[in-house]
């Protein structure tokens, strides 16, 4: 099972990011996200696809139909500036599997 | 507060072994799986392997697959990963996570430790 996420997006200050995770039928998967600053260890925003854990901005929101899942962050800040992985678990081979992960750039 | 310490990393020429560990503390260790990710010198997060709760259930990655050997002992808290065979492509910053379950399944790590890096190298 392979996702598939853009190397990079870039964004204003103040405006909306979206970042794509594409995999096969992956609206039936559960999908979780993480957020990786530089020099930090990865740290979970979204899980099931749609709920933040605890302490997680309501900036950060995740919407999922057909191939593909889509992270969404409004009024994107400098902060906000890290690597976004997205994961599911592969139920046919029981491996956990990570997209390639999307740079945001806040421009 | 839930903590995750790894340990044991370091310079390996390849073909050698080298042993992580990772302390657990702030949960009850054996109600959750664990899991190892790694993440390559400027590279995205690749898995590495996972076990269950009670340590009876293992799962590893293609690429690690009879080199490495996940275990944990719930009595210490601590979670380990033998690495055999090293290879250059090895080299890694290796991470230890808690999942949200006693079993892997479609569920996230919730906590992530800092890593350790190992470094395989001639």
């Amino acid at each position: 099972y392979v996702l598939s996420q853009p190397p990079s997006v870039s964004v204003a200050p103040g405006k909306t990011a979206r970042i794509t995770c594409g995999g096969n039928n992956i609206g039936r998967e559960k999908v979780h996200w993480y957020q990786q600053k530089a020099g930090q260890a990865p740290v979970l925003i979204l899980h099931y696809h749609n709920d933040r854990p605890s302490g997680i901005p309501e900036r950060f929101s995740g919407s999922k139909s057909g191939n593909t899942a889509t992270l969404t962050i409004a009024r994107v800040e400098a902060g906000d500036e890290a690597d976004y992985y997205c994961q599911v678990w592969d139920t046919s081979s029981d491996h956990v599997v990570f997209g390639g992960g999307t740079k945001l750039t806040v421009l | 507060e839930v903590q995750l310490l790894e340990s044991g990393g370091g310079l390996v020429q390849p073909g050698g072994s080298l042993r992580l560990s990772c302390a657990a503390s702030g949960f009850t260790f054996t109600s959750y799986a664990m899991t190892w990710v790694r993440q390559a010198p400027g590279k995205g997060l690749d898995w590495v392997s996972t076990i269950s709760g009670s340590g009876d259930r293992t799962y590893y990655a293609d690429s690690v697959k009879g080199r490495f050997t996940i275990s944990r002992d719930n009595s210490k808290n601590t979670l380990y990963l033998h690495m055999n065979s090293l290879r250059t492509e090895d080299t890694a910053v290796y991470y230890c996570a808690k999942w949200v379950a006693v079993i892997p399944a479609g569920d996230p790590f919730d906590y992530w430790g800092q890593g350790t890096l190992v470094t395989v190298s001639s």
